[in-house]
């Protein structure tokens, strides 16, 4: 069962809208990251962080945000959701020793309309 | 650079036949390999590593992987397919923390009774 809990798992909303998705984790991993999945494609990390109040942009350019104000919760947030923003979110986190495995969350699917 | 590249989009066996999936990296340095597996509406999970010890490298749920750096692959098998192993399958390169991971685009893996 996964430690990492990502809410909500669906969501479809308007252009324009704010959003923000939740990402929390029970295991106390310093590291957290964001990547984005389009059907059929390879992952692409967003953000990624590596303990409270340290965030970093990945290599995909997006217009989201995130903080780190707990070491457990990691929020994305889209001011503005366009129909661009459409696609799978998936958050996860690992150990601070390098190569530590990462573990992801289920998802969330967002469909802006 | 890195780069990473799993050369069957979609795979179909037979239940009880072996599993082959196929993948060649590019990197500049000594690479860390990963197989990922993604079963439908949940996120990735870690299958195996490779991280410079032993070539051959086993799995959970009976997979195996073999480094070949003359041949740049990191071929993923199974001796006898399951119908639970019908999932997606990422294989994924890094060599440097887990920031710098370079995610394929992913092997459908159908597994027909």
């Amino acid at each position: 069962e996964a430690d990492i809990y990502q809410t909500p798992r669906y969501l479809v909303i308007g252009t324009g809208k704010k959003i923000t998705l939740e990402c929390s984790q029970t295991m106390g991993h310093d590291k957290m990251y964001w990547y984005q999945q389009d059907p059929g494609m390879e992952l692409h990390l967003i953000h990624y962080s590596y303990g409270v109040n340290s965030t970093e942009k990945g290599d995909l350019s997006s217009e989201s945000t995130v903080s780190r104000i707990r070491t457990e919760h990691f929020p994305l947030t889209l001011e503005s959701a366009r129909p661009s923003h459409t696609s799978q979110y998936l958050c996860a986190s690992s150990e601070r020793t390098e190569y530590s495995p990462l573990h992801f969350g289920n998802g969330t699917r967002l469909t802006v309309t | 650079a890195q780069s990473v590249t799993q050369l069957d989009s979609h795979v179909s066996v037979s239940e009880g036949t072996p599993v082959l999936l196929r993948c060649n990296y590019s990197s500049s340095y000594s690479p860390s390999l990963f197989w990922y597996v993604q079963h439908p509406n949940k996120g990735l999970q870690l299958l195996l590593k490779y991280t410079s010890a032993a070539t051959l490298v086993k799995g959970i749920n009976g997979f195996e992987a073999e480094f070949k750096k003359s041949e740049t692959s990191f071929h993923l098998t199974k001796p006898s397919a399951h119908m639970s192993d019908a999932a997606e399958y990422f294989c994924v390169v890094s060599t440097g923390g887990y920031n710098k991971l370079i995610f394929g685009a992913g092997t459908r893996l159908a597994v027909h009774p």
